[in-house]
């Protein structure tokens, strides 16, 4: 069973750019395409985006300008830069394996945007 | 972007109860629904997708129904570890959209 796990800063400061990283246990990352959503605390949940190991994307409008996924298939790796954050962006941000139902997700990382 | 509007958004219940959660999208999603329970601190877990699939290793009290625009889950005999929230969420088009959630107390 594959196991996704998040890692990158809790803390970020207003107007920064936050990296987040997926990391895949195994070698499926160039099968599937993966997800990002994020939850803020106590509220739903919405989906940033989603990318296949080709590299194509898809992208939430409500984020596209602001919103970055990449893939590392050698180190079986997904990444997520957010940029010119606010408090807005503090949430819990999930990856997710699948494009269409969302059958395996990482722990979570909480991200807070304070100064 | 399609709206997922979810209700209620919370029910108190009791271990044993029937407890039905609604579901409609702004348009027509054939049956590109999924559904999913949450406990706190965890990540959601997929219960249903296509509307009325039942994943693997889900108890067989959890059913989904509906195509179009209404959809419903029902959890029947309600058991202590179903107290959780539960989120629909539509895989038409994207973006990918989920309803604002439904929490499951205890009564």
């Amino acid at each position: 069973q594959v196991h996704l796990q998040e890692s990158g800063p809790g803390l970020v400061k207003p107007s920064e750019t936050v990296s987040l990283t997926c990391s895949v246990s195994d070698d499926s990352i160039s099968t599937y395409y993966w997800t990002w959503i994020r939850q803020p605390p106590g509220k739903g949940l919405e989906w940033i985006g989603n990318i296949y190991s080709s590299g194509n994307t898809n992208y939430n409008p409500s984020l596209k300008t602001r919103v970055v996924l990449s893939v590392d298939t050698s180190r079986n790796q997904i990444s997520l830069k957010l940029s010119s954050v606010t408090a807005a962006d503090t949430a819990v941000y999930y990856c997710a394996r699948d494009m269409y139902y969302f059958h395996y997700w990482g722990q979570g990382i909480l991200v807070t945007v304070s100064s | 972007d399609i709206q997922m509007t979810q209700s209620p958004s919370s029910v108190s219940a009791s271990v044993g109860d029937s407890v039905t959660i609604t579901c409609r999208a702004s348009q027509g999603i054939g049956i590109w629904l999924a559904w999913y329970q949450q406990k706190p601190g965890k990540a959601p877990k997929v219960l249903i997708n296509a509307a009325s699939s039942l994943q693997s290793g889900v108890p067989s009290r959890f059913r989904g129904t509906g195509s179009g625009t209404d959809f419903t889950l029902t959890i029947s005999s309600l058991q202590p570890e179903d107290f959780a929230s539960y989120y629909c969420q539509q895989a038409h088009s994207s973006p990918f959209t989920f309803g604002g959630g439904t929490k499951v107390e205890m009564k």
